[in-house]
């Protein structure tokens, strides 16, 4: 099984600030990395498939990238709404696996 | 609008085997197009994928769990289930139904679903 580890593990911002979260997979993927959004008591939100695509409707300060087994999640200014849990999965082969999360809050 | 929709009981005895459906709407769960999948999530902890099913393909299951799980899709009401047997405590945990396409993605998640196992 291919394992995810995403660094680091709780973040603190403030509003405005330019933050990153990075995952690392124990074998390459290639760029089969997706990024997700959770808030407390939802479910998880897709925010970019594919290393960097980002999904319908999701907001152009998210971006991301990588390749192979290191990947990046990058928010260029945080807004309000960005204070959440975020989790990388990958996609390249089963079982789909995600990292343990990183969950970033407000300075 | 594709929407999912996780149901069955929230309190499942030790031993016995958790059930629940995922009835989908906007979409054919036998289009052809989408894997759907079964992911849960412990109280305050990560995501662990249970598996998925294709309409022409034999489901696949996490390694982990593939002894107890059982995905099952079914056309005729556009649903798919999960059904783990022999339960224990470390089952307890939000269970969520969600849809895969071509970029092998999570898209469409259902709003989750807490079982808990207890006597």
């Amino acid at each position: 099984d291919i394992q995810m580890t995403q660094s680091p593990s709780s973040l603190s911002a403030s509003i405005g600030d330019r933050v990153s979260i990075t995952c690392r997979a124990s074998q390459s993927i290639s760029s089969y990395l997706n990024w997700y959004q959770q808030k407390p008591g939802k479910a998880p939100n897709l925010l970019i498939h594919s290393t960097s695509s980002l999904q319908s409707g999701v907001p152009s300060r998210f971006s991301g990238s990588g390749f192979g087994t290191d990947f990046t999640l990058t928010i260029s200014s945080l807004q309000p709404e960005d204070f959440a849990t975020y989790y990388c999965q990958q996609s390249y082969n089963t079982p789909h696996s995600f990292g343990q999360g990183t969950n970033l809050e407000i300075k | 609008q594709v929407q999912l929709q996780e149901s069955g009981p929230g309190l499942v005895k030790p031993s016995q085997t958790l059930s629940l459906t995922c009835s989908v709407s906007g979409v054919s769960v036998s289009s052809g197009s989408y894997y759907w999948s079964w992911i849960r999530q412990p109280a305050g902890k990560g995501l662990e994928w249970i598996g998925r099913v294709y309409i022409s393909e034999s489901p696949t299951y996490n390694p982990s769990l593939k002894s107890r799980v059982t995905i099952l899709i079914g056309t005729s009401n556009n649903q798919f289930s999960l059904k783990l047997s022999s339960v224990t405590a470390a089952d307890t945990a939000i269970y969520y139904c969600a849809r895969s396409g071509a970029t092998t993605s999570y898209d469409f998640w259902g709003q989750g679903l807490l079982v808990t196992v207890s006597s």
